[in-house]
């Protein structure tokens, strides 16, 4: 099946920025998602993009996709111990499914 | 607005056993989807329900089935648990229809032993 695919750690000091990268397979892909998990707590929908933008903003969150080389990144500015937490990378395929990433353990310390 | 339900959170059943796992959508969603996380296998897709029809379904034996009532809640259901169906379910609504942002529930943890 298509792949998605994300580094599976990132250690962050506190009020730098945090950069989650993701790769994706799925050329027909229309959304790409940022989910962020924290312990023992479901999935929280951070922003998603649709296919034709290179880049969204929403508050400290920026998430940039170069859909040539089917890459997407999501950066964290500012970042604070409450992002730490699990992200997850995810893309709608086809059939209207999510296929999420494997995650990428965020820790920020002080 | 109320965000999406589970019930129950944390469930342990015997293997050979079955379970009920039950989700209330976002008021208004029409669209409901299941998930199953676990450490091996991370998030996997079990199957979306839209207006009470099953529209796509995962790669999951039959021991896994769903269905989703005309309030939009949606059920899901594992006959004859195995040990590797110890995960966490959960369970993600949208409006459906050409939306696709999906909001997910806290989950429900089930332990099979």
């Amino acid at each position: 099946g298509e792949d998605v695919e994300q580094s599976l750690f990132l250690s962050v000091r506190e009020g730098d920025s945090s950069v989650i990268n993701c790769t994706y397979t799925d050329s027909s892909s229309t959304y790409l998602y940022w989910y962020k998990q924290e312990p023992g707590a479901g999935l929280q929908l951070l922003t998603y993009i649709f296919s034709n933008m290179d880049m969204k903003q929403d508050q400290r969150l920026t998430v940039l996709l170069n859909k040539k080389d089917k890459h997407l990144s999501l950066r964290i500015a500012d970042t604070q111990t409450g992002d730490s937490a699990i992200y997850f990378c995810a893309d709608l395929d086809s059939w209207g499914k999510l296929q999420f990433g494997a995650g990428t353990q965020v820790v920020v310390t002080p | 607005k109320a965000g999406v339900t589970q019930t129950p959170r944390y469930l342990i059943k015997t293997r050979g056993q079955q379970v009920t796992l039950s989700c209330s959508p976002i008021s208004g969603h029409r669209s409901v989807s299941w998930y199953q996380q676990t450490p091996g296998q991370g998030l996997q897709f079990l199957f979306e329900y839209f207006s009470e029809t099953q529209r796509n379904k995962g790669n999951f034996p039959g021991r896994f089935s769903g269905r989703q009532f005309s309030n939009s809640r949606s059920e899901m259901n594992v006959s004859t648990l195995e040990l590797g169906d110890s995960a966490l379910y959960l369970c993600a609504s949208s409006l459906g229809g050409g939306h696709y942002e999906q909001y997910f529930g806290p989950g429900t943890r089930l332990t099979v032993t």
